[in-house]
């Protein structure tokens, strides 16, 4: 089945360390995205890419850093520049077209806790 | 720019009592209204979605339906059931209809929780 992927579920960080969450998805969709979700704040979009080897900075990119080498594939490398890491990021992915908005599949989350 | 609110949460309801969840949006053009539904732990899930004025977006007993004179895409389900439980959000693409690479804004969501 299709779907999109991402590892881990969970992740600790030390002060400090650079990590990186992963996102892979086989629904051969041209776009991508990574949001920042905490407790009453709703989603919060950190970086999105249209086409392999593209990407723009949304809301809150700072302390975030991002590839896409690949169209199945989208990483989010969360630096020890972002003070406050701690949040459940959500990986998603759609289709783009000039005409009509698509709904994004959603991955299962990676719960990232600083130690 | 273009945005959406949701109604504060929690919701508690009791199993098989009516559902309202209000969503109104500002927006440029008439833009695709989304629900998505996220149960705990995980990712969010597209529930329905309606493209242009007066659709009715549906699914899983769920309706919404997309009204420009009030702009409002407010989420209703007839009866609702323990299993429906969750975090409920409403969405749109930012730019209007062609928005710049699809991106979507979120609502703040609105928790959901239904007893016996």
């Amino acid at each position: 089945d299709g779907g999109i992927t991402q590892s881990p579920k969970y992740l600790f960080r030390k002060e400090g360390q650079n990590v990186t969450l992963s996102c892979e998805q086989n629904l051969n969709h041209d776009a991508m995205y990574w949001y920042r979700q905490d407790p009453g704040q709703g989603l919060r979009l950190i970086y999105y890419s249209q086409i392999v080897n593209d990407f723009q900075k949304g809301d809150i990119a700072e302390g975030y850093s991002v590839s896409r080498e690949k169209k199945e594939s989208f990483p989010l490398t969360v630096t020890s520049a972002q003070k406050n890491p701690t949040a459940f990021y959500l990986c998603a992915s759609s289709h783009i077209n000039s005409r009509t908005a698509y709904g994004y599949t959603f991955g299962s989350g990676t719960r990232l806790t600083v130690v | 720019g273009d945005s959406v609110t949701q109604m504060e949460g929690p919701v508690t309801l009791s199993e098989e009592a009516f559902l309202t969840i209000n969503c109104t949006y500002t927006a440029t053009g008439y833009p695709s209204l989304f629900w998505y539904v996220q149960y705990p732990g995980e990712g969010l899930q597209l529930l329905l979605k309606a493209t242009k004025a007066d659709d009715k977006g549906s699914n899983k007993g769920f309706e919404a339906t997309y009204r420009k004179e009030t702009t409002s895409f407010h989420l209703e389900k007839g009866s609702v059931q323990v299993s429906d439980s969750a975090v409920y959000f409403c969405a749109l693409p930012r730019g209007g209809l062609t928005g710049g690479g699809n991106k979507l804004t979120f609502g703040t969501g609105t928790q959901l929780k239904v007893e016996l």
